[in-house]
């Protein structure tokens, strides 16, 4: 049973500051990888999604690597800035008849404090 | 953002009544997929339609049953309500079953 790790669970950084969330799943035959921003009381927002024959994905000051020979991800974000502060999700899709079937990481907390 | 609307966004409930959450997409997406969203177990998924009458069990369904009659309304229903369900629902759509998935804003049902 695939099982989606995010450590840290929380995690607070001054302003400015270039910082990596991480993303480790348990079984690597996946066929996508998905980063969201969730807002307090908010739904999910779709960051960034990386298809399982790719190694990374850009966009602006975010870039997302995959190695899924051992069974991680992790998400850059350059220049950190207060309004990033939020959570972060990844989540891992399946292959085939469970490849609609995410399964997420419980997420890290992060404050980007001015 | 793409055009998810949830319905209720709040309620609460009494244990023993059935509660039916909507959620209607004007995307024309063919994928529409619930999850639950409580502290210490993350996202889970309840149910996923892949069409027009096309609904498969997911993770955590035990307790709640799906419809959905027309592309663009995906219908959950809590037969009974428990405690147990107390949690924010979150309805998702995607084009493909492979591709972006976009989220609602959520509903939050809290059962007494």
């Amino acid at each position: 049973k695939q099982e989606v790790t995010q450590i840290p669970a929380a995690l607070s950084v001054p302003e400015g500051e270039n910082l990596v969330l991480n993303c480790s799943f348990t079984d690597s035959a996946i066929y996508n990888l998905q980063w969201f921003r969730q807002d307090p009381g908010k739904g999910l927002t779709s960051l960034l999604l990386i298809q399982s024959s790719q190694r990374e994905q850009t966009s602006g000051r975010l870039n997302a690597s995959l190695d899924k020979s051992s069974g991680r991800s992790t998400l850059y974000i350059a220049a950190s800035q207060p309004g990033d502060s939020a959570t972060y999700l990844c989540a891992v899709g399946g292959q085939g008849d469970s490849s609609y079937k995410l399964i997420f990481g419980s997420g890290t907390r992060l404050l980007v404090r001015p | 953002d793409a055009g998810i609307t949830q319905s209720p966004r709040h309620k609460v409930t009494e244990t023993g009544t059935p509660v039916t959450l909507r959620c209607h997409q004007t995307e024309n997406h063919r994928y529409m997929y619930w999850y639950r969203q409580d502290p210490g177990h993350g996202l889970r998924l309840i149910h996923y339609s892949y069409g027009v009458k096309d609904t498969d069990k997911g993770e955590v369904s035990d307790g709640y049953s799906v419809s959905r009659s027309k592309t663009e309304d995906f219908l959950l229903t809590l037969e009974s309500a428990t405690s147990s369900q107390t949690s924010v629902y979150f309805c998702a759509i995607s084009p493909t079953d492979r591709g972006t998935i976009y989220f609602g804003e959520g509903s939050w049902l809290t059962v007494v």
